[in-house]
């Protein structure tokens, strides 16, 4: 494929329930970036993997956010115990860099949409 | 923690007027700056990014300016045209993690 990819693209969870997201990023990318978008609102950052390595789980709101990439490629964001406030869109992008930014771009998937009712 | 702020947080133009997004920052110390695009139900499009020892980039219709020393970013759209018609996003890089406004949300009239 020639961008990124996030399934699925809407998810219904009755509060409570576990959910688990996935991205598959563009082949050969190195880095791979989480971010939670608010309704009319900006991205926010959740969490950065280098290849298969999580170095910042900073943004991640909660012990109940856990996020995973163990061959280095795909990456699955999980949520534990689903609350109303989960409810956003989960944006998944990835860079070529090592070091994302210093001349690299960040190229977004089309996002999950997850409503928790 | 990085604040970044965009005005207006919406705009209405006719067609073929000149507009200028503005966003700014309160932290200087940044990698670059990056304008996006976001369409409903899409991802976000990178328009432009500048690195922090620039100064502007340009790209057909869209030119972007950084001035690190007031914070402040614009981007400027010569022509409008309805297809221009989307959500604009100032994001700025540092320390592995993008720092994103809340957006411009332009509609460009036929």
């Amino acid at each position: 494929g020639a961008g990124v990819s996030q399934s699925p693209r809407y998810k219904v969870a009755k509060r409570g329930q576990d959910v688990a997201l996935r991205c598959d990023p563009i082949s050969g990318h190195v880095s791979l970036f989480w971010y939670q978008q608010a309704l009319g609102q900006g991205p926010e950052f959740l969490t950065y993997f280098q290849n298969e390595a999580q170095l910042d789980k900073s943004g991640l709101p909660s012990d109940r956010f856990f996020a995973e990439r163990p061959e280095g490629s795909v990456s699955t964001l999980k949520i534990q115990r689903t609350q109303q406030e989960d409810s956003a869109v989960y944006l998944c992008a990835s860079s070529l860099a090592r070091l994302a930014g210093v001349g690299d771009t960040q190229y977004f998937g089309p996002g999950t949409r997850l409503t928790v009712l | 923690k990085q604040e970044v702020t965009q005005i207006p947080a919406a705009l209405s133009v006719p067609e073929g007027e000149n507009l200028v997004l503005n966003c700014s920052f309160t932290d200087s110390a940044i990698y670059n700056l990056q304008w996006f695009r976001q369409d409903p139900g899409k991802g976000l499009t990178s328009l432009l990014l500048i690195q922090s020892s620039q100064r502007e980039q340009t790209s057909g219709r869209l030119n972007a300016s950084l001035d690190k020393s007031s914070g402040r970013s614009t981007l400027y759209i010569a022509a409008s045209q309805p297809g221009d018609s989307a959500t604009y996003l100032c994001a700025l890089y540092n320390f592995n993690k993008f720092y994103f406004g809340s957006g411009t949300k332009l509609n460009v009239k036929p």
